[in-house]
């Protein structure tokens, strides 16, 4: 089955921290992998995709086939840096994208 | 920069009524899609359309939902007899195409939707 789990609900860290959120996936096949955020009172927009292999707003990505792992990585986490982060893989079909639950991620001052 | 558009933001509706949802995607895109959110749950793909023609839909998507693309710039779900369980947060994305790699969605900001 294809599956992505985000098993965090909530994640707090203080600002200047490093922060990690996790994706895992289930897929049997060569997935394609996404983090998508959604910032307070904002739409849902792309802010990585690990074909691209790019850092955006300091955040990076790896795809890791064996532990069948996509976590979203900042090292120093920034105030505004505070909404939820969805973590999407696109399926067999490639059409239709397959979410985690998402990760509400708050950044202390 | 461009956006995809969606009307009405909120409507309440009673159970058994008929609900529209409008959307106006990137006008360069070629592919649509319909997603929604259930209040506290993941996002769900319901449909994929292009060529003016369904190419994916989910379970989820069935006799009740239909889409149109009725003049080449709104692309409409149509959720007819609505139940309680359609009450949720629908988004509409779009693409402009869908080969590995370059297959990146842009969302509306959704249309709430409340059944009674």
């Amino acid at each position: 089955a294809q599956r992505v789990t985000q098993p965090e609900k909530l994640l707090s860290v203080f600002k200047g921290a490093p922060v990690e959120l996790k994706c895992n996936y289930s897929y049997s096949g060569s997935p394609e992998l996404f983090w998508y955020v959604q910032y307070s009172r904002q739409r849902l927009q792309l802010l990585l995709r690990h074909i691209s292999r790019e850092s955006i707003k300091g955040f990076t990505a790896d795809l890791n086939k064996g532990e069948t792992s996509f976590h979203l990585k900042k090292p120093f986490a920034q105030e505004e840096d505070s909404a939820m982060y969805y973590c999407a893989l696109r399926g067999r079909s490639n059409y239709q994208l397959i979410w985690g639950a998402g990760t509400k991620l708050i950044i202390k001052p | 920069e461009p956006e995809v558009t969606q009307t009405p933001s909120h409507q309440v509706t009673q159970m058994g009524q008929e609900v529209i949802l409008r959307c106006v995607p990137i006008s360069n895109h070629l592919y649509f899609y319909w997603y929604r959110q259930i209040l506290g749950q993941k996002v769900e793909f319901l449909v994929s359309f292009y060529n003016n023609e369904i190419s994916e839909k989910s379970e989820i998507f069935d006799d009740q939902f239909s889409v149109e693309r009725p003049d080449g710039s709104n692309f409409t779900l149509k959720i007819r007899s609505t139940k309680l369980e359609d009450s949720a947060m629908y988004f509409c994305a779009s693409s402009p195409e869908q080969r590995s790699g370059a297959n990146v969605l842009t969302f509306g900001a959704g249309s709430r939707l409340t059944v009674l």
